[in-house]
């Protein structure tokens, strides 16, 4: 099995332009997660999704959407990029019920300029 | 919400037991303690979980207290790979913002060949 895969690994951007990050699972994990970790500090929760069609805030949504269509993805946008964006992105998984571990992606380092 | 507190870092010396401590003295009746460990560069790794009682699996062993307010994630033989930031999170019932994975700073564990 993949588990958690994160597209790209890497990118730059330029101040105002949007992308989407990819993140998709092969464990068929009802939860996703996005989070965000600046350097030096611990992870903060961007959003999250319980399900295909359900989407909910976490601590630091602001300047980001998602989306969740299916039970495998879960794509952060980000809309008009500013320079506090940039950071490392980790999307995780996991099953719903309780005391079930995360299954966490490679992560997605952003650079905005 | 329920939080941890963990010390800011740790060392140790290669094939020596390690404990890592963990308060949470607002800890609930339905908060699992869960860890996690982030090698430099990578994503965060699921440790071990547990609720009441004590846990043991392959990669370390999580002893909680009687009054829950504290655990200790024991590492047996640390190697070097065991350099990590290794986070103690209480995680409550899935579904809800509660039950999210909320990260902290984490202990930064050194070891020393």
């Amino acid at each position: 099995n993949a588990g958690v895969t994160q597209t790209p690994k890497f990118r730059i951007l330029k101040i105002g332009q949007s992308m989407t990050l990819q993140c998709t699972q092969d464990m068929n994990h009802n939860y996703m997660y996005w989070y965000r970790q600046d350097p030096g500090m611990g992870l903060k929760l961007i959003y999250y999704s319980v399900g295909a069609g359900i989407t909910d805030k976490g601590e630091v949504p602001n300047g980001y959407n998602v989306s969740r269509s299916t039970t495998e993805d879960f794509p952060l946008r980000l809309e008009l990029a500013a320079p506090s964006q940039t950071s490392v992105y980790f999307c995780a998984s996991s099953y719903s019920g309780w005391g079930n571990g995360y299954t966490f992606g490679s992560g997605t380092r952003l650079t905005v300029v | 919400d329920a939080k941890t507190t963990q010390p800011n870092s740790m060392e140790s010396n290669e094939e020596e037991p390690v404990h890592l401590p963990c308060n949470h003295s607002t800890i609930s009746g339905t908060d699992y303690i869960h860890w996690y460990r982030q090698l430099p560069s990578q994503g965060p790794e699921y440790v071990i979980h547990g609720l009441t009682s004590n846990v043991n699996n392959r990669m370390a062993s999580l002893a909680i207290a009687e009054d829950r307010k504290s655990s200790t994630l024991i590492l047996h033989r640390a190697t070097l790979r065991d350099a990590a930031v290794y986070y103690c999170i209480l995680r409550d019932v899935p579904g809800g913002s509660q039950g999210n994975l909320i990260f902290g700073k984490g202990t930064k564990l050194s070891v020393k060949p």
